[in-house]
């Protein structure tokens, strides 16, 4: 089993649509949850980090849920700009490196 | 300021041939890592430095892999006989500590192409 398994997609949304996105993770003593955005051939990076609370940064809100093993992301109002690969990532203490989970293609069409 | 630097952007090399990437990481950073991504895949830890700690390396793929960091600053990741399948882009990204929830900022990676 895979450590973060995501659903590679894409999902082909049209522009103002909610879409949401699961990954599950299966490392129980995982502590730390992120969701990086990956555009084509460029760098990832941090998109935002998931507290157990669930957070929100306007349009995207993210949830985990540790019972489950689980962690969300849901875009509200997509516009074209998502357009990406959006990477769920977790990490197991606070000194080892992240895990990256394969990612999920979002296109958002006009 | 200035982010996550990394050259040569582009490296192509013939098979059994030696290559060396230089990663420059965000000033003051003190945890630094080397990360793989090959085609439709997802990243790959390689190696992680942290201050003066010795480095963590449980991700090497073999011992044709190795890299060091000098002045707890560059980094160089070192390919020695490379093969076709090391053929990926290279990612470095540095965090101002080596707590998970210090944010890693990646440089734009090394594409490798191994003919």
């Amino acid at each position: 089993r895979k450590e973060v398994e995501q659903d590679p997609g894409p999902f082909n949304v049209p522009e103002g649509a909610t879409v949401a996105f699961n990954c599950t993770y299966s490392n129980s003593a995982s502590q730390s949850f992120f969701w990086y955005r990956q555009d084509c051939r460029k760098e990832p990076k941090l998109l935002m980090s998931v507290y157990s609370s669930g957070n929100e940064d306007g349009r995207f809100t993210a949830q985990l849920n540790r019972a489950s093993q689980y962690i969300s992301l849901l875009i509200r109002d997509s516009k074209l700009s998502d357009s990406a690969t959006y990477l769920c990532v977790v990490s197991y203490t606070g000194n080892t490196p992240l895990v990256f989970g394969k990612g999920t293609r979002l296109s958002v069409i006009a | 300021g200035a982010g996550v630097s990394q050259s040569p952007s582009n490296k192509v090399t013939e098979k059994g041939k030696d290559v060396e990437l230089r990663c420059d990481p965000i000033s003051g950073h003190t945890a630094l890592y080397w990360y793989r991504q090959s085609l439709g895949q997802g990243l790959e830890f390689l190696i992680y430095f942290q201050g003066n700690s010795a480095p963590d390396k449980s991700g090497l793929p073999s011992d044709r892999f190795s890299a060091e960091r000098t002045g707890g600053s560059v980094s160089t990741l070192t390919i020695q006989r490379t093969q076709q399948e090391d053929s990926a882009v290279y990612l470095c990204a540095s965090s101002g500590s080596g707590g998970a929830r210090h944010e890693q900022f990646f440089g734009p990676g090394t594409r490798l192409t191994v003919l």
